[in-house]
């Protein structure tokens, strides 16, 4: 069965430093995603992308994230000077059409310290 | 995107139905009744969705009452393995396309 696939699974990175996270949606969708959460909290929406470009983004998705779908198959989010409150898991999604069941990939655990 | 409420956790014996309810009292006409499951701190599971029909698949039976106000998703046979945080996730065809989650209910299956 296709899925979504993130790397790395875990990231400790320093506060200040620049992070890319990545991601391979399923083949053949065209809507992905990026969502936190942070521990014991809700999922929380950051950012959707369609066609090369940001459709939709929440408040949480600041000057500080990026995304960019930097060839055919990959999908990154880049948070280029992270804080201490950036710690989370960060999951991937990506729907066929906007409006189709979303994938998840199993996250990446992002550590700042 | 309307607004779902759940309860907070539910408790169900292995081997028997786990029946998960969901209010969406303001739920419209395009937009579909979606669950989804997160087992542990993993990427979130589709189970399955429905408009206004009762839907089932592999894993799950959806119900949804006539007036589409509420919702039951059905896990006939829990296993151990179905505990887990279940959302309920009502969304449109049309316009913004991102899930919201909510606090979702966390079931519990027990030996």
């Amino acid at each position: 069965e296709p899925e979504v696939t993130q790397t790395p699974s875990h990231q400790v990175t320093q506060m200040g430093q620049e992070v890319i996270l990545r991601c391979v949606p399923i083949s053949n969708h065209l809507y992905f995603y990026w969502y936190r959460q942070i521990l014991g909290q809700k999922v929380e929406f950051l950012v959707s992308f369609y066609n090369n470009e940001i459709s939709e983004k929440s408040e949480i998705f600041d000057d500080q994230f990026s995304v960019e779908r930097p060839d055919g198959s990959n999908f990154t989010l880049k948070i280029r000077s992270t804080k201490l409150e950036d710690s989370a898991m960060y999951f991937c999604a990506s729907t066929y059409r906007g409006y189709t069941e979303a994938f998840f990939g199993q996250g990446t655990r992002l550590t700042v310290v | 995107d309307a607004k779902t409420t759940q309860p907070p956790s539910m408790d169900c014996a292995e081997g028997r139905a786990a029946n998960l309810p969901c209010n969406h009292s303001t739920i419209s006409g395009n937009e579909y009744v979606y669950w989804y499951r997160q087992i542990h701190s993993q990427g979130p599971q589709y189970i399955i969705h429905g408009l206004k029909n009762n839907e089932t698949n592999e894993m799950a039976s959806l119900i949804i009452t006539e007036d589409r106000k509420s919702s039951t998703l059905i896990l006939p046979h829990a296993t151990l393995r179905d505990t887990a945080v279940y959302y309920c996730i009502v969304r449109g065809n049309t316009g913004g396309f991102k899930t919201i989650f909510g606090a979702g209910t966390r079931l519990f299956v027990k030996a």
